[in-house]
């Protein structure tokens, strides 16, 4: 089957703007994982969910990151008034549950603020 | 909290030679711990998993509680072994896996 998808592959976007990047995970798949890759920290945690709810958000930097999962399946990570910072690859991962033993990665969304 | 220390940020090896790949983790507890690989142009992949103990692509790593420590070995390295490996622990705080800052692995023929 499939595996994790995202979309878009890249975004370049200018400061200020919002973005949203969605996240499709390995169907059954009840868990879901946002992760942030960036030169300066490396891969960093932002957000847990199982089915549609988020019992850890503790990695989201700041309140412009928000993200919602629907349907106990598609995710989308909004960041508003993206700043330079902002600028990482961002990393979807699903497990089939609340358990981090067999986490699938997606390709990335490559996002690029301006 | 969790941490995960990989010292090296690149690692050269001949074609053939061994391999070790250094992880350290601090955590008061249980972790379980895992080395994901990520190959040139694709996505992170699991490699190993400690509660597994198994062999990957020739890959063995084992869980020194004592040491802290969950280095990952391979006796005679390959060409197609060069990638950017990371060391990541789960443990207590959620489900969420802590990465270490990644070791590149370059095998030179």
């Amino acid at each position: 089957g499939a595996g994790v998808s995202q979309s878009p592959s890249n975004k370049v976007t200018e400061k200020g703007k919002d973005v949203e990047l969605r996240c499709d995970p390995i169907s059954g798949h009840t868990a879901l994982y946002w992760y942030r890759q960036s030169l300066g920290q490396g891969l960093e945690f932002l957000i847990y969910f199982q089915g549609n709810s988020a019992p850890d958000k503790s990695g989201l930097p700041s309140d412009r990151f928000s993200a919602e999962r629907t349907g106990g399946s598609v995710s989308t990570l909004t960041i508003q008034r993206t700043q330079q910072e902002d600028s990482a690859v961002y990393l979807c991962a699903s497990s089939l549950g609340p358990s981090s033993s067999g986490q699938f990665f997606g390709p990335g969304t490559r996002l690029t603020v301006l | 909290a969790q941490r995960v220390t990989q010292p090296e940020k690149l690692l050269s090896v001949f074609k053939g030679a061994p391999v070790e790949l250094k992880c350290n983790y601090s955590y008061s507890g249980s972790p379980e711990l895992f080395w994901y690989v990520q190959y040139s142009r694709q996505r992170l992949q699991l490699l190993l998993r400690h509660i597994s103990r198994e062999s990957i692509k020739g890959f063995t790593a084992d869980l020194n509680k004592g040491e802290t420590s969950f280095h990952l070995k391979k006796p005679f390295a390959q060409e197609e072994d060069s990638a950017m490996y990371y060391c990541a622990l789960s443990g207590l705080e959620g489900n969420k896996l802590t990465f270490g800052t990644g070791t590149q692995l370059k095998v030179e023929l």
